[in-house]
């Protein structure tokens, strides 16, 4: 079955320094990947969709790669701050076309001032 | 536009007692979703709904229902709930197109005793 996996332990940066966090996936070759912010006793918010045909994506401070070959993809947060501290999680299409997502656990990051 | 609103936001029920948590969404949006989030477990797709009209199940629809009564609204139902459905459920909706971002709602907390 797909397997998505991500840094399960938190992730400490300090402010101002480039975030990166991994997501790794097998048994499967998704047509794109979606990368999501959760913040405490809230539902997650959608931040970056980057399709398989993609190398790099950005939006702001973000960043996301997709590197096919090695089923992983990279999301960078650039210049990090206090209010990046969240967790963010991984999401590709679920396999065979079925409708939904498919969540990787999430990494919860904490920016420290 | 108030986006995904979920009821109730938190409940408490006793083992066997059932419930039916109530999704509305005003973006006109095709496709629902439920999912549940539970510690180091990440988010699963219990039940969605590509259409009005129609429902199928995702990787855990055991001891749930749903039904989509409307374009707007796509419920979930507990029969006779056990302490294992313990968790945050996740309403969602998305405009089902070849890339499928989903916004989400805020959740309801449920606690089974």
């Amino acid at each position: 079955s797909q397997k998505i996996e991500q840094n399960s332990e938190a992730l400490n940066i300090q402010e101002g320094k480039t975030a990166t966090l991994t997501c790794n996936y097998t048994n499967y070759s998704p047509a794109y990947l979606q990368w999501y912010r959760q913040d405490p006793g809230r539902g997650p918010v959608f931040l970056l969709l980057i399709r398989e045909n993609e190398k790099e994506k950005r939006k702001e401070r973000l960043k996301v790669t997709f590197d096919t070959t090695l089923k992983q993809s990279l999301f960078h947060i650039t210049a990090s701050q206090p209010a990046d501290s969240a967790t963010y999680l991984c999401a590709l299409e679920r396999r065979g076309g079925a409708d939904g997502l498919t969540f990787g656990k999430g990494t919860h990051l904490i920016i420290q001032p | 536009n108030a986006g995904v609103t979920q009821t109730p936001k938190f409940q408490v029920l006793k083992t066997g007692q059932s419930m039916t948590l109530q999704c509305a969404q005003d973006m006109n949006h095709n496709s629902m979703y439920w999912y549940r989030q539970d510690p180091g477990m990440g988010l699963r797709l219990i039940y969605y709904s590509a259409s009005e009209g129609t429902t199928d199940k995702g990787e855990v629809p055991n001891g749930y229902n749903v039904s989509r009564l409307n374009k707007r609204e796509f419920s979930l139902r507990l029969e006779s709930a056990a302490p294992s459905q313990t968790s945050v459920y996740f309403c969602a909706s998305t405009e089902r197109g070849e890339w499928e971002t989903q916004y989400f709602g805020p959740g309801t907390r449920l606690l089974v005793l």
